[in-house]
């Protein structure tokens, strides 16, 4: 069975700082991965996904994440923060399923806080 | 597009009573899925539906829960009787082409 670890629950940087959110995921087969992002007392929303080709991808806000098959990784990444990224960021392995979706699993979230 | 609906957003109910929660996908979307999220497990998928019918329900966690999606623009979770331990929040989403679009969620609280 799939398995998602975020292995850092909370982090905090300055505003103007770059990001690095990791993810290691474990799955048989080639998975298909995804961010989630999180604002207080909202839904998630999807800032990118990696289903296959180019190993770095391009997501919403100015994210990216790149997958690395050796590392069984997928790291978000932003080059500069902003006050407005302070949200909880959920990194998902997807396994295909009847019809042509995926059956998603989460990690359990990483927390980020932003400094002025 | 007004996004997947869910009602009610908050929901405090005592211990026994049967609960309902309530989503509308959105207008096209083939997939309704059914997630439950607590600080002690994360995101878990407790239920899918493909074209209204059920798929999966192996993460319901016991025969006190219930789905349902009587047409394309409606579900329910349904959890009879309740318990303090099913406090959570509830998300449904729907999905087209590679997304998953979530609800914004309804907030459980069992007394």
């Amino acid at each position: 069975a799939q398995s998602v670890t975020q292995p850092d629950i909370h982090i905090t940087v300055s505003e103007g700082a770059s990001l690095e959110l990791r993810c290691n995921y474990s799955y048989g087969a080639t998975p298909y991965l995804f961010w989630y992002v999180q604002s207080p007392g909202q839904g998630l929303q999807l800032l990118l996904k990696y289903f296959s080709g180019d190993t770095l991808v391009q997501g919403i806000k100015g994210f990216e994440a790149e997958f690395k098959r050796s590392q069984s990784s997928f790291n978000l990444r932003k080059p500069s923060v902003h006050w407005s990224d302070a949200a909880e960021y959920f990194c998902a392995v997807g396994a295909r399923i009847e019809g042509g979706s995926e059956k998603l699993v989460f990690g359990k979230g990483t927390k980020l806080t932003v400094n002025p | 597009d007004a996004g997947v609906i869910q009602s009610p957003r908050h929901e405090v109910t005592e211990m026994g009573q049967e609960v309902t929660l309530r989503c509308k996908p959105i207008s096209g979307h083939d997939y309704l899925f059914w997630y439950r999220q607590t600080m002690m497990r994360g995101l878990e998928l407790l239920i899918y539906f493909n074209n209204n019918v059920p798929i999966d329900d192996s993460g319901m966690p016991e025969d006190r829960f219930s789905a349902k999606m009587p047409n394309a623009s409606f579900s329910t979770l349904k959890i009879q009787p309740s318990e303090p331990r099913d406090s959570a929040v509830y998300f449904c989403a729907s999905r087209v082409v590679n997304e998953q679009f979530f609800g914004p969620g309804t907030r459980l609280t069992v007394l």
